[in-house]
């Protein structure tokens, strides 16, 4: 089973940050916090990981909370192209499967 | 970055019959594979992991008589579905992980789309 949970849908407006949050409150030390998205009819797309400290890169900012027991994905200024799944998955750095939950289902409006 | 080049995007076939699907990594080594399916309207359901050279090891549930993996090389793994049904119908996707290429996450593939008629 997935070890996350994430609201199942959330809205959004163009040009607007996005703002995803994921529970994770039975996190091991050695597991990272990764984040998917899924386009529709596409495969995944990793987006950003981290362990606990906040992580930035072009396309989004992960926060991690001090205790790790939840984290929360930013899109600084959401385009109508980032309408998607998107999923919060905890795993061991090194090899180890992915296991996806249900996901938060982001809608991006004009 | 890394790529991965799965093939066929979407495949037809009658029922009873079989179909190989290839997962290919381009431009690194893919050390482990991961076999994924995903129904419409839901997540993506983890069905087997391939190493090279090995035996895939399946979840529970997945039947491994009917879905054949083969990772015979460090680029290459292909999921054959065996005398496919319309509850087969699916959309099966591949994720790689290997050494050097990248230090992060899996790279997944773009789907296939299998529909059994």
């Amino acid at each position: 089973d997935a070890k996350t949970t994430q609201p199942p849908s959330m809205d959004c407006a163009e040009g607007r940050a996005a703002n995803l949050p994921c529970n994770h409150s039975t996190i091991s030390g050695n597991e990272y916090v990764y984040w998917y998205r899924q386009i529709h009819s596409q495969g995944p797309q990793y987006i950003i990981h981290g362990l606990k400290n906040n992580e930035t890169n072009e396309m989004a900012s992960l926060i991690i909370t001090e205790d790790r027991k939840s984290s929360t994905l930013i899109l600084p200024h959401a385009t109508l192209r980032d309408t998607a799944v998107y999923y919060c998955i905890v795993r061991v750095d090194q090899g180890g499967k992915l296991i996806f939950g249900q996901g938060t289902e982001l809608s991006v409006k004009p | 970055g890394a790529v991965v080049s799965q093939h066929p995007s979407r495949v037809i076939c009658k029922s009873g019959t079989s179909v190989k699907i290839e997962c290919r990594s381009l431009d690194f080594q893919a050390t482990t594979m991961f076999w994924y399916r995903q129904f419409p309207k839901q997540s993506l359901m983890l069905m087997a992991t391939s190493n090279e050279g090995s035996k895939a090891t399946y979840e529970q549930g997945v039947e491994k008589d009917k879905f054949l993996i083969n990772h015979a090389s460090l680029t290459l793994s292909t999921l054959t579905v065996t005398s496919a049904h319309p509850e087969d119908s699916s959309f099966y996707i591949c994720s790689a992980a290997g050494t050097g290429g990248f230090g992060y996450g899996y790279t997944f593939g773009s789907g296939t789309r299998l529909t059994v008629v």
